[in-house]
């Protein structure tokens, strides 16, 4: 079964707070792991990219995998009104996989 | 930076009518892919398309479907008898390795009236 969970929100939070925005998925298999920004019509931005379990940091933003509970984690500090977005979790296989989609998580940063 | 590019950004067409839509992946990258996103859902993959030919497919890529690279550069999605269902955005995604990760275009708005 192919399914990534996420809960749509909208998560709203103050300016300055730390985020956390979560993901499950249930196919053992997937191995690499995506969080992706996507404003109101626009295509899906690549904020990070993580191989297997571990923690990958970029600036204010974090990525967490935990395999062997299949939970995907990001993190976002110092948030900003500009981060007000939905924020999309996405996972595959590898190789020529389409990658399985959360249905975003819809972010309010309140100035 | 490179981009991938969408044409265009909105389409409207009337159902039953044969829509293409185009992109342009970034120039080093071998793979190819399209998904869809209707209003307020997931975004879902279509297709996968690596050295001339389809790698994977979902089930929503039936035979109303179908890709092509006509050149080097351009990446085309068919939809050959548009239903009012077809109505989604369109997204082009390529990628340099299979494995590595997806770089998205901006999308095409389909509209079927």
């Amino acid at each position: 079964q192919k399914e990534v969970e996420q809960d749509p929100g909208p998560l709203s939070v103050p300016e300055g707070a730390i985020v956390s925005l979560n993901c499950t998925y249930s196919n053992s298999a997937f191995q690499y792991f995506m969080w992706y920004r996507q404003y109101s019509r626009k295509g899906p931005e690549l904020l990070m990219y993580t191989y297997s379990s571990g923690n990958k940091e970029d600036g204010r933003f974090t990525a967490q995998v935990d395999k062997s509970s299949k939970y995907i984690s990001l993190f976002i500090r110092d948030s900003q009104p500009s981060d007000s977005a939905t924020y999309l979790c996405a996972t595959s296989g590898g190789g020529a996989d389409g990658l399985t989609f959360g249905k975003g998580t819809h972010l309010i940063i309140q100035p | 930076e490179p981009e991938v590019t969408q044409t265009p950004s909105h389409q409207v067409t009337q159902m039953g009518q044969e829509v293409i839509l185009r992109c342009v992946p970034i120039s080093n990258h071998l793979y190819f892919y399209w998904y869809r996103q209707i209003l307020g859902q997931k975004v879902e993959f279509l297709v996968s398309f690596y050295n001339n030919e389809i790698s994977e497919k979902s089930e929503i890529f039936d035979d109303q479907f179908s890709v092509e690279r006509p050149d080097g550069s351009n990446f085309t999605l068919k939809i050959r008898s548009t239903k009012l269902e077809d109505s989604a955005m369109y997204f082009c995604a390529s990628s340099s390795r299979g494995a590595d990760p997806l770089y998205f275009g901006p999308g095409t708005r389909l509209t079927v009236l």
